[in-house]
């Protein structure tokens, strides 16, 4: 069965570096999205891609997060300079055409600690 | 703006039993759709059961059915038979819509269900 990949599955950094996630989506879906997870709270989105195309990013802090999905396929998201406060689940979800039935499929997450 | 409000944060029941988890969410659309989402611990978020506001018949997935109130906007999840398995949290989640920014989710906090063997 077709699985959204993410790597890696955790990761520790301090304070100040910069810190990439990777997302494959399941293939052939052409919405992907970033979700931030803090404990014990629901996701929240971060960013949405419409193939290469950013649909959403309004709740990005752009000033040390970027996003980018160049040939629609997989995405990375990167953090720089990590903070503190960025210590949480992210997870990258796909979807299909836009239809009633169709449903957002959500990787395994990557854990950051930031320390 | 779309908010969704879990005010339960543990439940446990045991084995066999019958549990509900309830939400409650705000919005001004009419059409919408609701969801339930489960996360183990370690594991991916699966989908549980969906709802489309448009349609009054309550959803039901083998054990799991919901109580759609749409007036009182209220969708509460109720769980038959519980299994060992059914352990993990539990997410309403909130989509405005299809496609573009009106397919992403909005999410509640969540709620972590246990059960007793």
């Amino acid at each position: 069965e077709a699985e959204v990949a993410q790597s890696p599955r955790y990761k520790i950094t301090e304070k100040s570096q910069a810190v990439a996630f990777w997302c494959d989506p399941i293939s052939g879906h052409a919405t992907l999205y970033w979700y931030r997870q803090i404990l014990g709270q629901g996701p929240e989105l971060l960013v949405q891609f419409q193939d290469e195309s950013v649909v959403d990013d309004s709740q990005l802090p752009k000033d040390r997060f970027s996003a980018e999905r160049l040939k629609g396929v997989d995405s990375t998201l990167k953090i720089q300079p990590a903070e503190l406060g960025d210590s949480a689940m992210y997870l990258c979800a796909s979807s299909p055409e836009d239809r009633e039935d169709t449903e957002a499929f959500f990787g395994q997450g990557t854990r950051l600690t930031v320390v | 703006a779309q908010t969704v409000t879990q005010s339960q944060p543990e439940m446990s029941v045991q084995e066999a039993e019958t549990v509900t988890l309830s939400c409650t969410y705000d919005t001004s659309e009419s059409d919408y759709y609701l969801f339930w989402y489960k996360q183990p611990p370690s594991r991916q978020m699966i989908l549980v059961i969906r709802q489309e506001a448009y349609k009054q018949q309550n959803a039901t997935e083998n054990r799991f059915s919901v109580n759609f109130q749409k007036a009182a906007k209220s969708f509460s999840l109720k769980i038959s038979d519980s299994q060992l398995g059914d352990a993990a949290m539990y997410f309403c989640a909130y989509r405005r819509g299809l496609t573009g920014a009106n397919s992403k989710l909005t999410f509640g906090k969540g709620i972590t269900l246990s059960v007793r063997p």
